[in-house]
C-alpha cells in the first residue's frame, strides 16, 4: 500500500485557518486520498475525501496538488473541538470487495488549538 | 439514522481470562464491519473485517478471535489474554458500496494485568 508522510504535530490558534498537509508520493491513480481525526479518547471520524479535484465540506477542505503527490487539509477557522490527532490515509478504488474498508492508519498530526 | 455501540468502555483483565467485546449496528442492512486496535501512542491496526454473516477475515495472526452471529453484531473474543493485549479496541461499519467511510464505535478499553 502507498504510504502518507504527515507532520507529527502542529500548533494553532482558535478562530484561525489551519493548513494540515499530507505528502504521498507513490499515491497511485486510482487511490482516493481519505481524512479522519480522532479526537481524545474517541474513534476516528470521517472528514473528507478526495481524487483529483479539491474538496468541499462543512467541516474542512482538501486541496490536491495537480501531481497528486501531496494533499492539505484545510480547516478554516479552528475552534478548540478541533483537536485531535488527523489522519491522511490512502484508499485504492479498484480494489474489490471489502479492500475498500482496508484503512491503514500511521501516526497521524496531532493539532493543538490555543484559545 | 444509523449508530453503532460498543461495550463496555472499559476494561480490566487479568492475564489468562477470557474476553468478549460487542459491537451492534442499528438503522443499516448489510454492513460491511470491523475490529480495529490502538496501541498506546500508535496507530490503528486492522484485526478482522466481514461482509457477511459467518464471513470474517483476519489480518493479523494473534490471541484474538472474531465471529458475526448476526448481520449487525460483531464480536472480538480471546480464549486467554495476554498482557500484549492490552489496547483501545475499535469497532466500525461502512456500507457495502465503492468508497464510503467507515464510521467508528467510542472503543473499548482494556487493560490486562
Amino acid at each position: 500500500d502507498a504510504k502518507t508522510t504527515q507532520p507529527n504535530s502542529m500548533e494553532s490558534n482558535e478562530e484561525e485557518p489551519v493548513h494540515l498537509p499530507c505528502n504521498h508520493s507513490t499515491i497511485s491513480g486510482t487511490d482516493y486520498i481519505h481524512w479522519y481525526r480522532q479526537l481524545p479518547s474517541q474513534g476516528p471520524e470521517y472528514v473528507i475525501h478526495g481524487l483529483t479535484s479539491n474538496v468541499n465540506n462543512r467541516m474542512a477542505s482538501l486541496a490536491i496538488a495537480e501531481d497528486r503527490k501531496s494533499s492539505t487539509l484545510i480547516l478554516h477557522r479552528a475552534t478548540l473541538r478541533d483537536a485531535a490527532v488527523y489522519y491522511c490515509i490512502l484508499r485504492p478504488a479498484n480494489a474489490g470487495g471489502t479492500s475498500y474498508g482496508k484503512l491503514t492508519f500511521g501516526q497521524g498530526t496531532i493539532l493543538t488549538v490555543h484559545p | 439514522s444509523q449508530t453503532i455501540h460498543q461495550w463496555p468502555a472499559t476494561l480490566v483483565q487479568p492475564v489468562g481470562s477470557p474476553l468478549s467485546l460487542e459491537c451492534t449496528v442499528e438503522g443499516t442492512s448489510n454492513p460491511n464491519l470491523y475490529w480495529y486496535r490502538q496501541a498506546a501512542g500508535r496507530g490503528l491496526q486492522l484485526l478482522f473485517y466481514s461482509i457477511g454473516i459467518d464471513q470474517i477475515s483476519s489480518e493479523v495472526p494473534q490471541n484474538l478471535s472474531a465471529s458475526r452471529p448476526q448481520d449487525r453484531q460483531f464480536i472480538l473474543s480471546s480464549k486467554k489474554l495476554l498482557l500484549s493485549d492490552s489496547g483501545f479496541y475499535l469497532c466500525a461499519w461502512s456500507v457495502r458500496r465503492g468508497l464510503s467511510p467507515l464510521h467508528f464505535g467510542n472503543g473499548t478499553r482494556l487493560t490486562v494485568t
